[in-house]
């Protein structure tokens, strides 16, 4: 069980809005920066974003990411075939002196 | 361009050692800090171990406390994992990953990963 909270699934229509939760507490995402990564079955993780709303070089701006409070937020606009994949957020934690990870919300293209 | 590749995963029995390894290259590889990364079969991603540039703090997951030791030779732009007393739990796909930030482990994200190395713990 993560610290970190993620809805299992999400799922949307091509050209729509999907919006991921990743609910933490003080110890972790209300006071350290959210990271979020896409994952592709037998491929390596990337990036989308960091510092809770940066997006590293060539990543679109049809990803964004925000934090309130203990929570964090992953916006994905104008959604692709080839955005279906498993998607993680990830912070430090102080209180465990280490990262973590959500447990990973799938998004579906309907 | 930033490169990182992982060896020496592989089959291994209960309660034996393994060490892997990750060769960097492609950016200055003693201005950050890194981490080692796992995915267990059907599982999502686990944080499991990061070292800073200089390789003095090192930071581990519970699940591997005591048994796993993370280390760097910067001369060598090489990262290890030495795993002891391997349990059947330990069975993942894993990954060393490099901080986008220069000089942390506390903030920023993982913006190059290896491709990852297979360990399985069987008898």
């Amino acid at each position: 069980q993560s610290v970190l909270t993620q809805p299992p699934s999400v799922s949307a229509a091509p050209g729509q809005k999907v919006t991921i939760s990743c609910s933490g507490s003080n110890s972790n995402i209300g006071n350290n920066y959210a990271s979020w990564y896409q994952h592709l079955p037998g491929t390596a993780p990337k990036l989308l974003i960091y510092d809770n709303n940066k997006r590293p070089s060539g990543i679109p701006d049809r990803f964004s990411g925000s934090k309130s409070g203990t929570s964090a937020t992953l916006g994905i606009t104008g959604l692709q075939t080839g955005d279906e994949a498993d998607y993680y957020c990830a912070t430090w934690d102080s209180s465990l002196s280490g990262r973590v990870f959500g447990g990973g919300t799938k998004v579906t293209v309907l | 361009q930033v490169q990182l590749v992982e060896s020496g995963g592989g089959v291994v029995q209960p309660g034996r050692s393994l060490r892997v390894s990750c060769a960097a290259s492609g950016f200055t590889f003693n201005m950050y800090g890194m981490h080692w990364v796992r995915q267990a079969p059907g599982k999502g991603l686990e944080w499991v171990v990061a070292i800073s540039f200089h390789g003095e703090a090192t930071y581990y997951a519970d699940s591997v406390k005591g048994r796993f030791t993370i280390s760097r030779d910067n001369s060598k732009n090489t990262l290890y994992l030495q795993m002891n007393s391997l349990r059947a739990e330990d069975t993942a796909v894993y990954y060393c990953a490099k901080e986008i930030t220069p000089y942390t482990v506390t903030r920023g994200g993982f913006d190059h990963w290896g491709q990852g190395t297979l360990v399985t713990v069987s008898s």
